[in-house]
């Protein structure tokens, strides 16, 4: 299957500053992909759509202020966690859908990312 | 809402069959079931997709109701590997391409 990869794979960082998560799609090209955040022993929220050259699409109640997402790319997303609280921390996990072999859309995920605010 | 739903936890004992069901009775005619797990720490991972006729890959099969009410997640020789928690997910509504998953089934199999 494709590979998604995320990058870094765990972070710390102090109250109060941001932090950005990269996901790729390391051989397809994406022009879609999504960020998930999972609490522990929790499932998978959906967080928002990236989408390719537009504005990401948020689910209700997640802030798109404090997440801010970036789709410059075919083959890149960002998420930013501005001013970043320990209530944020969590394991961020992206996914793409390849348009190529993806023709059912199932979605490759990425590792995940984990951050710890102090 | 996740569309889906699943029994919390299941054992199985090494090297048996491992059937893992899911409930998806609002599911509309062109939505096919897609089947996740989750290892540990780790991001979710492919491992099969049906609409209405059973599938077999390397993995596992699928099982899906003449009605596609249901559907049964089969890991034919469960290793300890396989425990993970395992997710079945039906699109949130025909033309998009967002998952909303439910709780899942953690799978815990036993030497």
């Amino acid at each position: 299957g494709a590979v998604v990869s995320q990058h870094p794979s765990w972070v710390i960082c102090k109250s109060g500053t941001s932090v950005k998560i990269e996901c790729r799609s390391l051989d397809f090209q994406a022009t879609t992909m999504f960020w998930y955040r999972q609490f522990p022993k929790q499932s998978l929220m959906l967080m928002a759509t990236s989408n390719e050259g537009s504005k990401a699409t948020y689910e209700q109640g997640v802030e798109k202020d404090k997440f801010l997402i970036n789709h410059a790319s075919l083959t890149l997303s960002t998420l930013t966690v501005t001013s970043a609280h320990p209530e944020d921390s969590s394991f961020y996990i992206c996914s793409a859908r390849d348009p190529g072999t993806g023709i059912h859309n199932e979605q490759f995920f990425g590792p995940g990312t984990r951050l710890t605010v102090l | 809402d996740a569309k889906t739903t699943q029994p919390p936890s299941m054992d199985c004992a090494e090297g048996r069959a491992a059937n893992l069901p899911c409930n998806h009775s609002t599911i509309s005619g062109n939505e096919y079931v897609y089947w996740y797990r989750q290892i540990h720490s780790q991001g979710p991972q492919y491992i099969i997709h049906g609409l209405k006729n059973n599938e077999t890959n390397e993995m596992a099969s699928l099982i899906i109701t003449e009605d596609r009410k249901s559907s049964t997640l089969i890991l034919p020789h469960a290793t300890l590997r396989d425990t993970a928690v395992y997710y079945c997910i039906v699109r949130v509504a025909p033309g998009t391409y967002k998952y909303i998953f439910g709780t899942g089934t953690r799978l815990k199999v036993l030497a």
